[in-house]
């Protein structure tokens, strides 16, 4: 089962705009990473944040954490065409096996 | 450095049949999990292996089964293939596994007629 859900579920944009996804989880967590996934590839990792940092950046990546709205943002700055792909949250448990349990994903296109 | 490598790329089996994927982590990394991507979803895990042993367990039947090696290399196993058994099926590796990233491999594409 799934660990939580993004939203929206599907976003176009045009090149040079901001892109926010969401997502939400349901149970304790120990860190929340996003990926990105290509055509039905192998998944890239982004970017973690722990469960004690409410946000963090990675270039043109900015993430947010609220553990007690058990929710996290992705905003991507000045799309381009070549970040069009799936997006991912992933959940890490609070235990020493650090399963990931992902969500549903946000397919996102950037119009050129 | 090679990042995590899967075999084959492409797979098409019939139902009834069994499968077996491959998996070569990231040098250095003891740790290999497995996952299962449907279309349109996201993965969802299956199993966690360290030092030749599980370490952790999806909700998947006991159809599916894996190991890993002593360099660390990992198989699993698919026995009387069903049509939903039809997915990617990524592996990932980490130093250990509690390390909190894990590296994706490009996955295995299996298909189930």
């Amino acid at each position: 089962s799934q660990q939580g859900e993004e939203d929206p579920q599907a976003l176009s944009i045009q090149e040079g705009e901001n892109a926010t996804m969401n997502c939400s989880y349901k149970t304790s967590i120990n860190n929340l990473q996003w990926y990105r996934q290509n055509s039905g590839r192998g998944l890239v990792h982004l970017i973690l944040i722990r469960s004690n940092e409410r946000e963090k950046h990675s270039g043109r990546l900015r993430v947010t954490l609220d553990t007690s709205k058990k929710s996290s943002s992705l905003l991507i700055t000045a799309s381009r065409a070549a970040d069009t792909a799936s997006y991912f949250c992933a959940t890490g448990e609070d235990t020493g096996r650090r399963a990931l349990t992902f969500g549903s994903g946000t397919r996102l296109q950037v119009q050129p | 450095d090679a990042g995590v490598t899967q075999s084959p790329t492409h797979l098409i089996k019939t139902r009834g049949q069994h499968v077996t994927l491959r998996c070569s982590p990231i040098s250095g990394h003891k740790s290999v999990s497995w996952y299962q991507q449907v279309l349109g979803q996201g993965p969802q895990f299956i199993f966690q292996y360290y030092e030749k042993e599980e370490r952790g367990r999806g909700n998947f039947p006991d159809r599916f089964s894996a190991r890993q090696f002593p360099n660390y290399s990992s198989e699993l196993n698919v026995n009387a293939l069903l049509l939903g058994d039809s997915a990617l099926y990524l592996c990932a590796s980490s130093l250990f596994p509690g390390s909190d990233e894990q590296y994706f491999g490009p996955g295995t594409r299996l298909t189930v007629t």
